[in-house]
């Protein structure tokens, strides 16, 4: 519906598995974004990628590894994940560069978010 | 550091009420301000945003957010509740550049409307 679409939408694992969450968008926008959902708490910007380099890392630790092999494209890797990682994490894209102009007043669009429960 | 704050954890009013979303924000320089709902189980999706002039900003299903820079607020407001409004509403600030020009957004309002 957004044209963000994200896979799967529930997942369940234990803390030594590894597993993958993936994020494709159909807008052409040229940027997209990891946020993690956790009740009671604002949205945590987890990672972003711009033109399909990663430009901001906010302190996530190495469990969480991202991956964009095209603009349309956005994985998360897990691994060795704690009970606390369990939350909703939300794939987001936008369109941020114009003519080689950060833009920064458009709206992001966001998939429907994994719910991930780590036991 | 840029913020937004949503000063009330839910809000409750009856169908065909007229609603009020509190939100302030901070950030260095002019503003960009956005509202989005989410459903539950869903994602995020857009209602509306501040870019410039007209301080009434008229976004989707009926909602509108009125931009105050000298109280630095962004309101959101409907004059008619329905039950299907119910729902997180979400708050957020992005300003132009450098460290600015991250999405920020607020903690969160879950709006309640009853019949």
């Amino acid at each position: 519906e957004t044209g963000v679409t994200q896979t799967p939408r529930h997942l369940v694992m234990g803390m030594t598995n590894k597993k993958s969450l993936k994020c494709e968008q159909h807008l052409g926008h040229n940027a997209m974004y990891w946020y993690k959902q956790s009740a009671k708490k604002p949205l945590e910007l987890m990672f972003v990628y711009s033109l399909e380099e990663r430009v901001e890392n906010n302190s996530v630790p190495s469990r969480f590894s991202p991956e964009c092999p095209n603009s349309s494209h956005l994985f998360l890797h897990l691994h060795t994940l704690q009970p606390e990682d369990s939350a909703l994490y939300l794939c987001a894209s936008s369109q941020e560069w114009n003519r080689g102009r950060l833009i920064t007043n458009t709206e992001a669009f966001f998939g429907q978010g994994t719910r991930l429960t780590v036991v | 550091a840029q913020s937004v704050a949503q000063p009330e954890d839910q809000v409750n009013v009856a169908e065909g009420n007229p609603l009020t979303v509190k939100c302030t924000y901070s950030v260095s320089g002019n503003p960009y301000l956005f509202w989005y709902v989410q459903y539950p189980n869903r994602g995020l999706q857009f209602l509306l945003k501040y870019i410039t002039g007209d301080n009434l900003v008229k976004g989707s299903y009926g909602f509108e957010a009125e931009f105050n820079k000298s109280q630095t607020s962004f309101h959101l407001k409907k004059p008619s509740a329905l039950v299907s409004d119910s729902a997180l509403y979400f708050c957020a600030v992005r300003g132009h550049t450098g460290t600015a020009s991250k999405l920020t957004f607020g903690t969160g309002t879950r709006l309640q409307v009853t019949l």
